[in-house]
């Protein structure tokens, strides 16, 4: 059975601090997918990026990055500069290559005060 | 600009009624899911649909059922509401592996209240 898991309910921190999202995952396939959504309080799911198991090469988008880590089945997920913006749930997903669906974690609250 | 619409952002409806959450999508997907959200426990799949007429169970399908007659429309049916129910509904479309692996796209959500 595949699993998601984001230790981190709930971080606040102070805008421009850097923060860490934690996502650790298990699964029995080879080749897999994994995923980070964004879901402001409005609601709606934002996805953020997709990354596959055999491309290790960690990832930037200004001021988000992912570090993908094989060898301990991470996929962290670091906002430099935080803003008051970035307040809102984050989900790390797993895609289940059987049957075509998203295992999530339990989503992490990231809170940006001024 | 993609889109998946649901009918309804708020519901409220009272125990035993029957409900029906509607799902849009506009992306010609052949893959339809409902998810329901609650606090400490993330996004449980409830059912999926591959295509029109068709149907899975995810991992919490008790109390619900599902309709696909048409390909753009997934109906999550909730036959006699109850108050464990109240939950933010949130339905999203994907198209098949073949294509690719591509991320979901998701609604903005229901959120139901069941009094």
């Amino acid at each position: 059975a595949q699993k998601v898991t984001q230790a981190q309910t709930e971080i606040s921190v102070v805008e421009k601090e850097d923060v860490t999202l934690d996502c650790v995952y298990e699964t029995r396939d080879t080749t897999y997918y994994l995923f980070w959504y964004k879901q402001p309080p409005s609601g709606e799911l934002v996805f953020l990026i997709r990354r596959n198991s055999f491309d290790e090469q960690n990832e930037i988008s200004g001021r988000y990055s992912w570090n993908f880590q094989k060898s301990t089945s991470s996929f962290n997920f670091t906002i430099t500069a935080s803003q008051v913006v970035d307040s809102a749930v984050y989900f790390c997903a797993l895609f289940n290559s059987g049957y075509s669906t998203l295992t999530f974690g339990k989503g992490t609250m990231l809170l940006v005060s001024p | 600009d993609v889109k998946v619409t649901q009918s309804s952002r708020y519901l409220v409806k009272r125990t035993g009624e029957k409900v029906f959450l509607e799902c849009v999508q506009d992306m010609d997907h052949e893959n339809m899911f409902w998810y329901r959200q609650d606090p400490g426990l993330g996004l449980r799949l409830i059912y999926f649909s591959y295509d029109v007429k068709m149907k899975e169970k995810g991992d919490i399908p008790e109390g619900y059922s599902v309709s696909r007659e048409k390909k753009e429309r997934f109906s999550l049916i909730l036959e006699s509401a109850s108050t464990n129910q109240t939950s933010m509904y949130l339905c999203a479309s994907s198209p098949p592996p073949g294509r690719g692996i591509t991320e979901a796209f998701f609604g903005q959500g229901t959120r139901l209240t069941v009094v």
